[in-house]
């Protein structure tokens, strides 16, 4: 049982480039979710996914694309990269509404 | 909307001193509220929870007791390690459905 991974754990971008950051999970938990932390400003919302083909918008979601095909992966696109993007990026997960979210080690992503 | 407001740091403090560092919360209906610490270099780990008002959340030492009447969350423990060094978030999740809104974290250092 490997919980969350997110690949890569480190990324440098070109402005204008696109990526996706990857995230997988072994718990069959419904609910996924992307977070960016900055600093002085916690983790803020991007994308979530309550259940495969099942995506919505959080708090901070321009710039970002979601897809959720099947219930272990969860995909973060960017899709031109943007300084503003800096940022370390986490993926989450939980089984059920009461339970803890599980989170991933995180991808620091630089955009020069 | 759901906000979290966390006391500012950086908390620095000498091994065996006692640790609070203050939560309050706006929030509607009845949230679940949780403390999640990262270490460095890691994600966030779930420190422990409260689910309703007056549940006392406990875990390595840790504690913390939802009180509605002050919408407060606070974190405590009687004797820092410096192993205890980390990020503090606290969190809120709304009565229904799936998100999270953190505060800003707080960092303590403990020193031997």
């Amino acid at each position: 049982n490997a919980g969350v991974t997110q690949t890569p754990k480190f990324q440098v971008l070109k402005t204008g480039q696109s990526m996706t950051l990857q995230c997988a999970q072994d718990m069959n938990h419904e609910y996924m979710s992307w977070y960016r932390q900055d600093p002085g400003m916690g983790l803020r919302l991007i994308h979530y996914s309550v259940g495969a083909g099942i995506t919505d918008q959080g708090e901070v979601p321009n710039g970002y694309n979601v897809s959720r095909s099947t219930t272990e992966d969860f995909p973060l696109r960017l899709l031109s990269a943007a300084p503003s993007q800096t940022s370390v990026y986490f993926c989450a997960s939980r089984i059920d509404t009461v339970g803890g979210y599980t989170f991933g080690s995180g991808t620091r992503l630089t955009v020069v | 909307g759901d906000s979290v407001t966390q006391m500012e740091g950086p908390v620095t403090l000498s091994e065996e001193a006692c640790l609070t560092i203050n939560c309050t919360y706006t929030a509607t209906g009845y949230p679940s509220l949780f403390w999640y610490v990262q270490y460095p270099g890691e994600g966030l780990q779930l420190l422990l929870k409260a689910t309703k008002a007056d549940d006392k959340g406990s875990n390595k030492g840790f504690e913390a007791t939802y009180r509605k009447e002050t919408t407060s969350f606070h974190l405590e423990k009687g004797s820092v390690q410096v192993s205890d060094s980390a990020v503090y978030f606290c969190a809120l999740k709304e009565t229904s459905g799936s998100r999270l809104t953190f505060g800003e974290g707080t960092q303590l250092t403990v020193n031997p």
